[in-house]
């Protein structure tokens, strides 16, 4: 079973930030946060991960709250590219064996 | 400089037949791992391998089978195909060093009829 609970599906206007949360309250101290995104028909895509700090690249920042038992992924400026189902997976280190929930459908409107 | 690379893209097979799917990582990646994503699911962990082994196993049955050749690449392979087998096929890769995010290829298209 998935370790993190995000909502179905999300709305946001173009060229507005994108906030999509995540719940991953039963999260070991050795676990990390990663976002991962999956645009109709391709792979999923890696955005950004963190143990317990913030963390910001190209892509997005990542938000986790102190007591690490939720996280934030924000979107700045989010473009109709940006419609995908974005996925919060929690991950052991030194493990590819990412445990996939069935994520959050954002849809960018114009 | 060429991220995760899968071929075929889609195949059609017969209830019964064998599959043999393949998988370049990523440059500079040496471990390969293998997902299965039903329509409408998340990816599904099938297998990780490293250094030519299989190092880890989700709860797939013996009929997926995989292996990792020197240069990396790898192969999975599923027999006596199900029609339940119909899904996209991810091959994933990442380096064998310490928190190394995984990069997915596209996925090959399986559909058992």
């Amino acid at each position: 079973d998935a370790k993190t609970t995000q909502p179905p599906s999300m709305d946001c206007a173009e060229g507005r930030a994108a906030n999509l949360p995540c719940n991953h309250s039963t999260i070991s101290g050795n676990e990390y946060v990663y976002w991962y995104r999956q645009i109709h028909s391709q792979g999923p895509q890696y955005i950004i991960h963190g143990l317990k700090n913030n963390e910001t690249n190209e892509m997005a920042s990542l938000i986790i709250t102190e007591d690490r038992k939720s996280s934030t992924l924000i979107l700045p400026h989010a473009t109709l590219r940006d419609t995908a189902v974005y996925y919060c997976i929690v991950r052991v280190e030194i493990t590819d064996k990412l445990i996939f929930g069935t994520g959050t459908r954002l849809q960018v409107f114009p | 400089d060429a991220g995760v690379t899968q071929s075929p893209t889609h195949l059609i097979k017969t209830r019964g037949q064998q599959v043999t799917l393949r998988c370049s990582p990523k440059s500079g990646h040496d471990t390969v791992s293998w997902y299965q994503q039903a329509l409408g699911q998340g990816p599904q962990f099938i297998f990780q391998y490293y250094e030519e082994e299989e190092r880890q196993r989700g709860n797939f049955p013996d009929r997926f089978s995989g292996h990792q050749f020197p240069n990396y690449s790898s192969e999975l392979n599923v027999n006596a195909l199900l029609l339940g087998d119909s899904a996209l096929y991810l091959c994933a890769s990442s380096s064998d060093r310490g928190n190394s995010p995984l990069h997915f290829g596209n996925g090959t298209r399986l559909t058992v009829t």
